[in-house]
C-alpha cells in the first residue's frame, strides 16, 4: 500500500507567481489534511477536506491560499501572487474515516514539498 | 483552544542509554488522541507511537514507551537503548474532536556515538 504522496518534493517560485502543491492520500483515504512548517518551529495546521468538500479551513489564511479535492485526482493547494513569507514545508496527511476508534485517527503524512520564494 | 508544549528545544543521549522527551497540553475535552512524530533530516513525519485519551495503559512500541498522565496532562516519551538513527526531531500532538493536530514545537535529539 502506497503512502501518502506529495509533489513536488520541492517547488521554486519568483514572488507573484502561482504555486500548485499536489497530495495523493493513502489508498481507501478520504480524508486529507494539510500543514504548513516554518523553519525551526511544528506543523501548523491550514485546511481539512473531504472528496469534494472543505471541512474546516480555520488554519488557512483567508487571501491567495485555496484547497480542493475533487472527486477524481490529488487534493491541491494553491497559492496565489506568492510572496517570500510563504516559503516552506506544505505536509498532507491523510487517513481513513475518522468515526470510530482504533486505528482510524491516525494521520498519515506524506514527505512534504518544500517551496522556496525568491 | 488546545495547546501542545514541548518544553525541551534540543536533548542528547549516549547511544544505548534512555532518554525522556517531555509534552503537556491543554485541552478542556475529554476524549482525544496523542501522537509522537518523529520527523529526522528528510523532513518525513514519521508516527512514532499514539495514545488513546480513554486508556489507562500507556502505549508501547519496541523501544518507545510514553508515560501518559491525564490528570496532569503530560504526555513523555521514552526512547531505551537509544540508536543512532534515532536522532532527529520529534513533535508532540494532539488531536480532540476537530480533526486537525496541534503540534508541538520539537525537541531536537542528538544521540552520541
Amino acid at each position: 500500500n502506497a503512502g501518502v504522496m506529495q509533489n513536488p518534493r520541492h517547488l521554486v517560485r519568483r514572488r507573484g507567481q502561482e504555486a500548485r502543491l499536489r497530495c495523493s492520500p493513502m489508498k481507501g483515504h478520504s480524508h486529507v489534511y494539510w500543514y504548513r512548517q516554518l523553519p525551526e518551529e511544528g506543523l501548523k495546521f491550514m485546511v481539512y477536506l473531504q472528496k469534494e468538500n472543505i471541512i474546516d479551513e480555520s488554519g488557512m489564511p483567508k487571501e491567495r491560499f485555496s484547497a480542493e479535492f475533487p472527486k477524481e485526482g490529488p487534493s491541491i493547494l494553491r497559492i496565489q501572487q506568492v510572496v517570500r513569507g510563504d516559503s516552506a514545508a506544505y505536509f498532507c496527511a491523510s487517513s481513513p474515516l475518522p468515526t470510530a476508534r482504533g486505528g482510524l485517527n491516525t494521520q498519515y503524512f506524506g514527505p512534504g514539498t518544500r517551496l522556496t520564494v525568491l | 483552544a488546545q495547546t501542545v508544549t514541548q518544553s525541551q528545544p534540543e536533548m542528547s543521549v549516549q547511544e544505548a542509554e534512555t532518554v525522556t522527551l517531555s509534552c503537556t497540553y491543554d485541552t478542556s475535552e475529554s476524549d482525544y488522541y496523542l501522537f509522537w512524530y518523529k520527523q529526522p533530516p528528510s523532513r518525513q513525519m514519521i508516527l512514532v507511537i499514539r495514545q488513546e485519551a480513554y486508556k489507562q495503559q500507556n502505549a508501547t512500541e519496541n523501544r518507545f514507551s510514553v508515560n501518559f498522565q491525564k490528570a496532569a496532562k503530560s504526555f513523555s516519551l521514552k526512547i531505551s537503548d537509544s540508536q543512532l538513527g534515532d536522532a532527529a526531531m520529534y513533535f508532540c500532538a494532539y488531536r480532540g474532536d476537530n480533526n486537525d493536530m496541534r503540534f508541538g514545537a520539537g525537541t531536537r535529539l542528538t544521540v552520541k556515538p
